[in-house]
């Protein structure tokens, strides 16, 4: 079955830097990789997402790059900010199947 | 609030009693999920559904869980004969998924579960 393992599991930046987070993933079926974003005491919330059949993906300061032959990707987050602060989980599944996420990412931004 | 609840907000129960947890997704949602996750872990698989079907079942999930979705809108989760173990927030997540293809999740707030 499916199985994702994320790294690193903190990562502690200055503001203004960037931060990479980067998984893998067993499945070779696997075609949609999401990347949710859970604030303390809140609830997951999808942050960006990629399928299968493109490489990168980018959305403001946030950028999702995949790498099908050895099966990882990667979330980069640009010019970061106080509020990026969280826990961020990568997943991935195929089609008919279970979305597994990952163990997730502490993600601290330093003034 | 025309998101996906999750009732109740939290449990606590003895070790050994049966609980129930129940989830609305959003209407028009085809795939409901639940998921189990504890503090500083990521969510953790435990059964989805397309419509009324029960499609998966993780294989690590005890005969003491048990999920149903009878009429393809709201879920139930059951567990039997709790266990300290079972400890835990569990989550429901719901999503509308086109020709089979996965699609985001929407996730309710949760239920914490705390057995004593």
């Amino acid at each position: 079955g499916e199985n994702v393992e994320q790294h690193p599991s903190t990562l502690s930046v200055q503001e203004g830097d960037s931060a990479v987070i980067k998984c893998t993933y067993s499945d070779s079926a696997s075609n949609y990789f999401p990347w949710y974003k859970q604030e303390l005491g809140k609830r997951p919330q999808l942050i960006i997402d990629i399928r299968s059949n493109v490489g990168e993906k980018k959305d403001q300061r946030i950028a999702v790059t995949l790498n099908k032959t050895a099966k990882h990707f990667s979330l980069h987050i640009t010019e970061t900010q106080p509020e990026d602060s969280a826990v961020y989980f990568c997943a991935a599944s195929s089609s008919a199947s279970k979305i597994i996420f990952g163990s997730g990412t502490r993600l601290s931004i330093r003034p | 609030d025309t998101g996906v609840s999750q009732d109740p907000r939290h449990k606590i129960t003895k070790r050994g009693q049966n609980v129930t947890f129940r989830c609305d997704p959003i209407s028009e949602h085809n795939r409901l999920y639940w998921y189990r996750q504890t503090l500083g872990q990521g969510p953790e698989f435990l059964t989805y559904f397309q419509n009324e079907a029960q499609l998966e079942k993780s294989r690590l999930l005890s005969d003491r869980f048990s999920a149903e979705r009878p009429k393809g809108s709201f879920s139930t989760l059951e567990i039997q004969r709790t266990e300290q173990g079972d400890s835990a927030m569990y989550l429901c997540a719901s999503s509308l998924a086109h020709d089979g293809y996965n699609e985001k999740l929407f996730f309710g707030s949760g239920t914490q579960l705390s057995v004593l």
